[in-house]
Formats: C-alpha cells, sequence, structure tokens
C-alpha cells in the first residue's frame, strides 16, 4: 500500500531557530500534500496544501511567513517552523493524496505518522 | 467553509459497555472517512462510507452513514481497552481539501 514517509519523528528545538520536517511519498507520486497540526487532544487542523510546482495554499490564520512549505518534486513537501518559539510546540502531520477520481471521495488520502516539536 | 462536528468530545466508558460516536456537518458529504488515532501516531484509516443510509462493519465496529449524507455514527460493540484512542470523521473539503472532525477521544477502562 501507499506509505508516507515524514522526518522527523520528534524535534526540539532553542527559541528563535528554524525547524524543518520533511513529508515523503515513498511509493506514488502525490502532486497534493496537506499539513496539519495537531494539539494535545484535540483533532487536526489543516495549515495548507501544498502542490507541486507551485505556492502552497494556507488556511486563514496561518502565517505562512512562518510556516514556509516548498512542495519542489511529486515525492517530498517540506514544512519548515521558522524563528520557533514555544507556542509553536505542537504535533505536526502531513497527509499525501494520490491522484485520480478516488480522491474526490476521500480515497487515497495517506498520512505520515508525524512529528513532535517541542521549542525550548 | 464545511465543517464537521463530533459527539461527545470525550467518553470514558468500562469494558464491555457499547458505545457511539456521532459526525455531523451543515453540508452534504460527498464520502466520509473515519480514523482511529493513538498518541504520537497518525491517524488510521478504518473505514470509508459513500452511499447514504450505508452500514458498514468492522469486527465489533458499525459505521452508518446518514440517508442525507449529512451525518454519520460509529458504534462500537463491547469496547475492549484496545479501542481506546481518538477517533476521527474526515472528509473532502471541495476539490482539494481535506479537514477532520473535532474528534472523539475514547478511553476504556478495564
Amino acid at each position: 500500500g501507499a506509505v508516507v514517509s515524514q522526518h522527523p519523528s520528534w524535534v526540539i528545538c532553542k527559541s528563535g531557530t528554524s525547524v524543518k520536517i520533511e513529508c515523503r511519498s515513498l511509493d506514488f507520486q502525490a502532486t497534493t500534500m496537506f499539513w496539519y497540526r495537531q494539539f494535545p487532544k484535540q483533532s487536526l487542523m489543516l495549515m495548507a496544501t501544498s502542490n507541486e510546482g507551485s505556492k502552497a495554499t494556507y488556511e486563514q490564520g496561518v502565517e505562512k511567513d512562518k510556516f514556509l512549505i516548498n512542495h519542489a518534486s511529486l515525492t517530498l513537501s517540506t514544512l519548515t517552523v521558522t524563528s520557533a518559539h514555544p507556542e509553536d510546540s505542537s504535533f505536526y502531520i502531513c497527509s499525501a493524496k494520490q491522484g485520480g477520481r478516488g480522491a474526490l471521495l476521500g480515497y487515497g488520502y495517506t498520512f505520515g505518522s508525524g512529528t513532535r516539536l517541542t521549542v525550548v | 467553509t464545511q465543517l464537521l462536528e463530533q459527539s461527545p468530545q470525550f467518553l470514558s466508558i468500562q469494558e464491555g459497555e457499547n458505545l457511539t460516536v456521532y459526525c455531523n456537518s451543515s453540508s452534504v458529504f460527498s464520502s466520509l472517512q473515519w480514523y482511529r488515532q493513538e498518541p504520537g501516531e497518525g491517524p488510521v484509516l478504518l473505514v470509508t462510507v459513500v452511499t447514504g443510509g450505508e452500514v458498514k462493519k468492522l469486527k465489533r465496529l458499525t459505521f452508518q452513514f446518514g440517508d442525507a449524507r449529512k451525518d454519520s455514527s460509529l458504534h462500537i460493540t463491547a469496547a475492549q481497552p484496545g479501542d481506546t484512542g481518538l477517533y476521527l470523521c474526515g472528509t473532502t473539503s471541495g476539490t482539494y481539501k481535506y479537514i477532520f472532525g473535532t474528534g472523539t477521544r475514547l478511553k476504556v477502562l478495564a
């Protein structure tokens, strides 16, 4: 089956530094990837939709200058948290969408295992 | 923007009890997925429902899609501690987005 690899699984960084999280589709090409943020005991909130070769589409309230998304190839999207602060500490999850009509019905969305970011 | 409301938000029950989790929307779903997520991991797909009135069973889990495709339910029979987790409904929103419900945290006590 389709596999999405997300790295790192956890990271601790100092306040003011930047952190990059990678999301790779291992055995399929993903023209669209999604980035979610999840606070403890809460659901996944969509941050942005990443399209290969074009700018990401950010959800309302998400700072695009703080959360830089790059989708340079059909198998890789990266999320960079710039000038991280303790309030950016969260669980970040990516998802890759396989193409085809099934995607319109919710099929073919594969999720990474998440990245726990702690900013100290 | 389509919103998915889940209820209850939190449920703590004894092993062997039954429970139902609901997912509701103001809009019609094209389809709906149910997931279970454990701490520190990504969500794992349980089922997809597409047709109004559809009922699917997965061992002790029964999923139902409302006739009008605006609501869905997940019923667990004889819950076990291994069922503990965050249950999420999800759906496509528009052509390219995928969104999740507000989530239901289930804790099954031995």
